[in-house]
């Protein structure tokens, strides 16, 4: 199994740019989380999908951030207009079941200028 | 709202001794509690998990215990290696996984 696949794994735009993480989810896997991680607010969860439909997005920022989940092999977080304090790694994770043990992709690191 | 304190923030042991890091949870609702060990620049890795029907689980060197009525959770690695230093966080599953804030576990050769 190649695990969770999040592209791309850097990111680097100007603010105000519209920026786009992708993920792959393990295949069979009905559930989908998306997580922003800083050194100021740790691992938080953003939004979490089961079987493509958004479960809970309370924590999901401000309307600049929406995620969708088209099918059950991708999903996307879209940030626009960027602004710097969106910089962090974000990481997309999968898991069979509700409380399951997620899988976590190896993140996208996004700077935004 | 849920939220889970972890303790302590950092962790300096020496190589064969054990380390112990503490995790406290507000939602009396929640019924899994996933560690996960993030070594530098990696994505999280689930280490071990426990459920709210069972009060310790072990898997090698490593324990976790819950305590239901208090409402923490604990994780205990025995005899530390080198490889062990990382970062570990705590979850708690009720309407939705919180993590606590990490410890930096270090260890002394």
């Amino acid at each position: 199994d190649a695990g969770v696949i999040q592209s791309p794994r850097h990111e680097v735009t100007e603010m105000g740019q519209e920026v786009t993480l992708r993920c792959k989810p393990i295949s069979g896997h009905d559930y989908l989380f998306w997580y922003r991680q800083t050194m100021m607010r740790g691992l938080e969860l953003l939004i979490y999908f089961n079987n493509n439909v958004p479960i809970d997005d309370s924590g999901m920022p401000e309307d600049r951030f929406s995620a969708k989940m088209p099918n059950a092999s991708f999903s996307t977080l879209k940030i626009q207009p960027s602004e710097p304090r969106d910089s962090a790694v974000y990481f997309c994770a999968s898991s069979p079941g509700l409380n399951q043990p997620q899988h976590f992709g190896d993140g996208t690191r996004l700077s935004i200028l | 709202g849920e939220n889970v304190e972890q303790h302590p923030s950092t962790l300096s042991v020496q190589e064969g001794d054990s380390a112990v890091i503490k995790c406290t949870y507000s939602d009396s609702a929640s019924n899994y509690f996933p560690w996960y060990k993030q070594e530098l620049g990696k994505r999280p890795q689930l280490i071990i998990d426990i459920r709210s029907n069972v009060g310790e689980k072990k898997d090698q060197r490593i324990a976790v215990t819950l305590n239901k009525t208090a409402k923490h959770f604990s994780l205990h690695i025995t005899e530390t290696q080198p490889e062990d230093s990382a970062v570990y966080f705590c979850a708690a599953w009720a309407s939705k996984i919180i993590f606590g804030s990490g410890t930096r576990l270090s260890i002394r050769p």
